[in-house]
């Protein structure tokens, strides 16, 4: 089975542009969470979908959102970027709602703002 | 909401035995998740302890005391792909929350 998905593995954008990231989850899986990981703050949650609601979010402001499709895919958004946005996003799958289930993370998209 | 506390690094030799210990305070509780993380990848499941006591996965082992709000994660024979961050987290409100993660640097 394969694993968790994410695409692009690396970007590089500039301050005030936007971006979308991609997840697709293990399959049958129907949970996606989202983390920011930076060397100063470590692994921090930013979203949880199921069922393409979002279950809970984490204290990030409004600029990051996400959404998730009903075939479990995930995508998530950062509008007016900041160079405090550079960071490892990671996205992690579970059977059902997290976090009971285990979570299995994807390899990362890293982000670099200029 | 949740605190959890882990340390910073560890060094320890090939072939030895490392214990790294988190300790956590939380609302609620829904058992502890253990990742290994190598730099530059995505954390790997290691361990999810939900009673206390202590759990056998090969080399790796991990312990919880629910009353203390203390978990360990035993590595044994020791080797240098070990070398990585260790993660404790504990899930609330649909959420996991990580420790800052512990690295752990095996030397020859």
């Amino acid at each position: 089975k394969a694993g968790v998905t994410q695409t692009p593995r690396y970007l590089i954008k500039t301050r005030g542009q936007q971006v979308t990231l991609s997840c697709s989850p293990i399959s049958g899986h129907r949970s996606v969470s989202w983390y920011q990981q930076t060397p100063g703050q470590g692994l921090q949650f930013l979203f949880e979908y199921f069922s393409e609601t979002q279950r809970n979010k984490g204290n990030f402001p409004g600029r990051f959102s996400g959404r998730q499709f009903s075939n479990s895919r995930s995508e998530m958004n950062v509008s007016t970027l900041e160079l405090g946005d550079s960071a490892l996003y990671l996205c992690a799958s579970s059977l059902e709602r997290a976090p009971a289930d285990t979570q299995y993370f994807g390899p990362g998209t890293r982000l670099t703002v200029l | 909401g949740q605190n959890i506390d882990q340390p910073t690094e560890m060094t320890a030799t090939e072939g030895a035995i490392v214990q790294i210990n988190c300790t956590y305070q939380t609302s609620g509780f829904n058992g502890l998740f253990w990742y290994q993380q190598h730099a530059g990848e995505a954390p790997t499941f290691l361990s999810y302890n939900v009673l206390d006591g202590l759990e056998e996965k090969g080399r790796f082992s991990s312990f919880l005391s629910r009353s203390k709000g203390y978990s360990y994660l035993l590595l044994k024979e020791l080797q240098m792909k070990d070398s990585a961050s260790y993660l404790c987290a504990v899930p609330a409100g649909n959420k996991l929350t990580f420790g800052g993660g512990t690295r752990v640097l095996v030397k020859p």
